[in-house]
């Protein structure tokens, strides 16, 4: 199995601050015929669902601000939130999907200040 | 706008069977994979499997074949069955809609595993 590892487990970060939550995947997710990363990344919020926020490790989904970015390939990933917003207190989780198992890393604490 | 809902059992006895059904609303099943994933309580989030509209399936080993899926798109549904469970199924199980990513989600239903 690919192994996902988030870090930091927990940050805290002032209003209007940026925030980076970084993951590393133990073996290569992009996939060399179409050069495409397969990682997602999901915000979650208490006794809420999990929201997809990107895929394909940088694409943004409909309606997800801009000031959430997702960048990175191969192993190492970044999700970066600029200008933090009250709203965007949750947890953190990156997803492979590059083969099965699917993987969730261990998820990041995001705490407003 | 479309919209997943999971039901079933909230409660399951140790070695019984947990089964689970998602009723999908507001869209077609057709061309789709749809996604189980479940949460232990305070804990993070582990991928079931997935089956597509056609019925092809993909499990988590860590299952030990206990998992099945199943899809009845004729009802807009697809339904998920473990076997011989363990307190450590406990979790709140969530259904999605995707084969890599999962765009949408039901809110997720609880599912107790004990005597």
């Amino acid at each position: 199995d690919i192994v996902m590892t988030q870090s930091p487990d927990s940050l805290t970060v002032s209003l209007g601050e940026r925030a980076t939550i970084n993951c590393k995947s133990s073996r290569n997710v992009l996939y060399s015929s179409n050069n495409k990363n397969y990682l997602a990344w999901y915000q979650q919020k208490p006794g809420q669902p999990p929201k997809l926020l990107i895929s394909w490790a940088s694409t943004r989904e409909s309606g997800v601000p801009d000031r959430f970015s997702g960048s990175g390939s191969g192993t190492d990933f970044t999700l970066t939130i600029s200008s933090l917003q009250a709203e965007d207190a949750a947890v953190y989780y990156c997803q492979h999907y590059y083969n099965i198992p699917y993987i969730f890393g261990q998820g990041t604490k995001l705490e407003i200040k | 706008q479309v919209q997943l809902q999971e039901s079933g059992p909230g409660l399951v006895k140790p070695s019984e069977t947990l089964s689970l059904t998602c009723s999908v609303s507001g869209a077609s099943m057709n061309n789709y994979f749809w996604t189980w994933i479940r949460q232990p309580p305070g804990k993070g989030l582990e991928w079931i499997g997935y089956i597509s509209y056609s019925g092809s399936t993909n499990y988590n080993p860590s299952l030990m074949s206990r998992g099945s899926l199943s899809l009845d798109a004729s009802r807009s549904q697809f339904s998920l069955n473990l076997t011989s469970v363990t307190a450590a199924d406990t979790a709140v199980y969530f259904c999605a809609r995707g084969g890599t990513s999962s765009d949408l989600w039901g809110q997720g239903t609880l599912v107790t595993v004990s005597s």
